[in-house]
């Protein structure tokens, strides 16, 4: 299994950035999949996750209604479009799939999103 | 929102050492539990899902009990590569996941 991020940078606030996780060695179409996120030297905050056809979207609080998560299951590869953007979302974002349990058994190296003027 | 709980937030212990690492849920969540390792500048990796099943690759070290609203993740015989800050994670509630604030273990 392969998941690799991309898409990060430096924004100023109320910007946007799409994030894209690329994924490889398994049934992409039968997975939910999910974003998490890490300030870093902070601990781990789930943001986002969808359903394995795209159908049904997740989102924390914090991010409700500025954030957008999507598939394309014919690419294998996981979007994370973020708009108005906040200091406060500043973080390494982590692609990650989960297995039977549903505990996240495969991550990226994460894609670091800086939020500043 | 179901919160999570770790202690200690930090742990010293030296190699050798059997140490426990307690997560607590603020509801039951049966056993959608789940235990992940992080090193800096690296991924998280998991170790224990669903409370107490070792995750492929994992050291037998390792183990994972509890039920309900109380969770342990026991390490035993400490090994230098094992000195990481641990993370509990719980599934319970669908797709409104949470993870605990993490326990940092220091030589």
């Amino acid at each position: 299994v392969q998941v690799s991020e991309s898409g990060g940078g430096l924004v100023q606030p109320g910007g946007s950035l799409r994030l894209s996780c690329v994924t490889s060695g398994f049934n992409f179409n039968s997975y939910t999949l999910n974003w998490v996120r890490q300030i870093p030297g902070k601990g781990l905050q789930w943001v986002s996750g969808i359903s394995s056809s795209g159908a049904s979207t997740y989102y924390a609080d914090s991010v409700k209604g500025r954030f957008i998560i999507s598939r394309d299951n014919s690419k294998s590869t996981l979007y994370l479009q973020m708009n108005s953007l906040r200091d406060e979302d500043s973080a390494v974002y982590y692609c990650a799939k989960p297995n039977d349990g549903e505990a996240l058994d495969s991550w990226g190296q994460g894609t670091l999103v800086a939020v500043s003027s | 929102d179901i919160q999570m709980t770790q202690s200690p937030s930090s742990l010293s212990a030296s190699v050798g050492d059997r140490v426990t690492i307690t997560c607590r849920a603020s509801q039951s969540i049966i056993t959608y539990l789940h235990w992940y390792q992080q090193k800096p500048g690296q991924a998280p990796k998991l170790l224990i899902y669903t409370a107490s099943t070792l995750q492929s690759g994992v050291p037998s070290r390792f183990s994972g009990s509890g039920s309900g609203t109380d969770f342990t993740l026991t390490i035993s015989n400490l090994q230098p590569e094992d000195f990481a800050t641990y993370y509990c994670q719980q599934t319970f509630s669908t797709f409104m996941y949470t993870f605990g604030q993490g326990t940092k273990l220091e030589l």
